[in-house]
C-alpha cells in the first residue's frame, strides 16, 4: 500500500509569488496534519482535517497560508504570497479515525520549499 | 502537553542496545509518552506509546518509571538505519480517534559508530 505522498518534492519560488504543496494522504485515513520545519527550528503543527473539515487550525501562523481538503480525500496548501520566512520543509501526515485506540500519523516525505 | 526534556545526543555502537532517556517530570495522570524519530530527509516515523505499563513491539521496547516522571526507549540492537532524530512527546490520551497535532521539541539526535 502507498505511503503518504507529497508533490512537489522541492519547489523554489521568489519572495511574494504563490506556491501550492498537495499531500495524498494514504487511502481510508480521515485525519490529515499538515506541519512544518523552518530553518534551525522544530518541527510544528499547522493544521489538523478531519475528512474535509478543519479540526484544529491553531498553528497556522497567518492568513497568507491556506489548506483545502475538498471531499476529504487529498489536501493543498497554499501560501500566498510566500516570504523569505517561509522557507523550510512542509511534512504531511495521515491517520486512520478510529475510536478507541491510538492511531499514529504515518508522514509523507515533505515538501522543501526555498523562497529567494 | 507536558514538557519533556532530552539529551541532545548520544552515540551507541553498531548491535548494542541503545537506550534513550526522556525526563517528564510535570506528566499528568491522563498523559502518554509517545516516541517518533526521524530519520535524515525523511517524515518522522511511529515508534512506540504507552501510559504507566512497559511496552514492546517489533521496533523498540518503552520502560516508564514507576513514578511516570521519566521514560527510556530502547532499541535492542541498533543499527546503522537507527541513526535518527529521536522524539519523546508526551499528550493527553487520545481521544475518539481524533488525535491532535503532535508538538515535537528538539529530541536527541542517536548517531549509531559502525
Amino acid at each position: 500500500e502507498a505511503g503518504v505522498t507529497q508533490f512537489p518534492s522541492h519547489s523554489v519560488i521568489e519572495k511574494g509569488q504563490t506556491v501550492t504543496l498537495r499531500c495524498d494522504p494514504i487511502s481510508g485515513h480521515d485525519n490529515l496534519y499538515w506541519y512544518r520545519r523552518v530553518m534551525g527550528k522544530e518541527i510544528k503543527f499547522l493544521l489538523h482535517f478531519v475528512k474535509e473539515s478543519k479540526q484544529d487550525e491553531s498553528g497556522m501562523p497567518n492568513n497568507r497560508f491556506l489548506a483545502e481538503r475538498t471531499g476529504g480525500t487529498y489536501s493543498t496548501l497554499k501560501v500566498q504570497p510566500a516570504e523569505l520566512e517561509d522557507s523550510g520543509v512542509y511534512f504531511c501526515a495521515s491517520s486512520l479515525l478510529l475510536a478507541g485506540r491510538y492511531n499514529e500519523q504515518f508522514f509523507g516525505p515533505g515538501t522543501r520549499l526555498t523562497v529567494l | 502537553d507536558a514538557k519533556t526534556t532530552q539529551p541532545p545526543s548520544m552515540d551507541c555502537a553498531e548491535g548494542r542496545a541503545a537506550n534513550l532517556p526522556c525526563n517528564h517530570s510535570t506528566i499528568s495522570g491522563n498523559e502518554y509518552v509517545y516516541w517518533y524519530r526521524q530519520i535524515h530527509s525523511q517524515g518522522p516515523q511511529y515508534i512506540i506509546h504507552g501510559l504507566k505499563n512497559n511496552e514492546t513491539n517489533e521496533m523498540a521496547s518503552l520502560i516508564i518509571t514507576e513514578d511516570r516522571k521519566s521514560s527510556t526507549l530502547i532499541l535492542p540492537h541498533a543499527t546503522l538505519r537507527d541513526t535518527a532524530v529521536y522524539y519523546c512527546i508526551v499528550r493527553v490520551a487520545h481521544s475518539g480517534g481524533g488525535a491532535d497535532g503532535l508538538t515535537f521539541g528538539k529530541g536527541t539526535h542517536l548517531i549509531i559508530q559502525p
